[in-house]
């Protein structure tokens, strides 16, 4: 049972690239989470989702977005990536509940 | 809005001693209350949550929290502490209307020594 499973763990990308994190869960959870964590403070919440095909904003979505396309995986995608993006960005999962399941984290730089 | 204050962004204390992780919340509403402890390296673990009856909540690893609506605060508490205790805890709030909603305090980095 592997949980919440985050790719790529470490990237590094140019400014105006683009890249997709990939979080794929196996506990058939239907609500899905993206996350970035920023020195000093808490986790933000990007996009979230309540189930296959559906996705909803977060706090910060502005440079992002997601997809759903089944039920067991969740793709964040940075279509131009900022300086402002570098980040350590979390895959959660859970029921219909608070966020449970977490991955170990993708930490992204952006040059 | 809601906000979470957690107070001191590092505690150090001595193996057996107590642990006391302050958090303070701000919520026109009666809040739903997590706290979250994250290992180094790793991503964030439920260490226990109060949504409502019994204000003293116990959680995982010897953790309890303690829900007073009078002073609008949740510290964690652990009367030993464990050298294995060092990592960042969040504590999170929603005020139920969606668990998607969780504001994270700043965390607070645990130090343990010897």
């Amino acid at each position: 049972n592997a949980g919440v499973t985050q790719t790529p763990k470490f990237r590094v990308l140019k400014t105006g690239q683009s890249m997709t994190l990939l979080c794929a869960q196996d506990m058939n959870h239907e609500y899905m989470y993206w996350y970035r964590q920023d020195p000093g403070m808490g986790l933000r919440l990007i996009h979230y989702s309540v189930g296959e095909g559906t996705t909803a904003k977060g706090e910060v979505p502005d440079g992002y977005n997601v997809s759903r396309l089944k039920k067991q995986n969740f793709l964040l995608g940075l279509e131009s990536a900022a300086p402002s993006q570098t980040s350590v960005y979390f895959c959660a999962s859970s029921y219909t509940s608070e966020p449970q399941h977490f991955g170990d984290g993708t930490r992204l730089s952006i040059l | 809005a809601q906000s979470v204050t957690q107070l001191g962004s590092h505690v150090s204390v001595s193996e057996g001693a107590l642990v006391l992780l302050r958090c303070n919340y701000s919520s026109s509403v009666p809040p739903y209350l997590f706290w979250y402890v994250q290992y180094p390296n790793q991503g964030l673990q439920l260490l226990l949550k109060y949504t409502t009856g019994a204000t003293l909540v116990k959680g995982i690893n010897g953790f309890e929290a303690e829900f007073k609506k009078s002073e609008t605060s949740f510290h964690l508490t652990k009367p030993s502490a464990h050298m294995s205790d060092a990592a960042e805890y969040f504590c999170a709030v929603t005020q139920g209307d969606g668990y998607n909603k969780l504001i994270f305090g700043a965390g607070t980095r645990l130090a343990v020594h010897p």
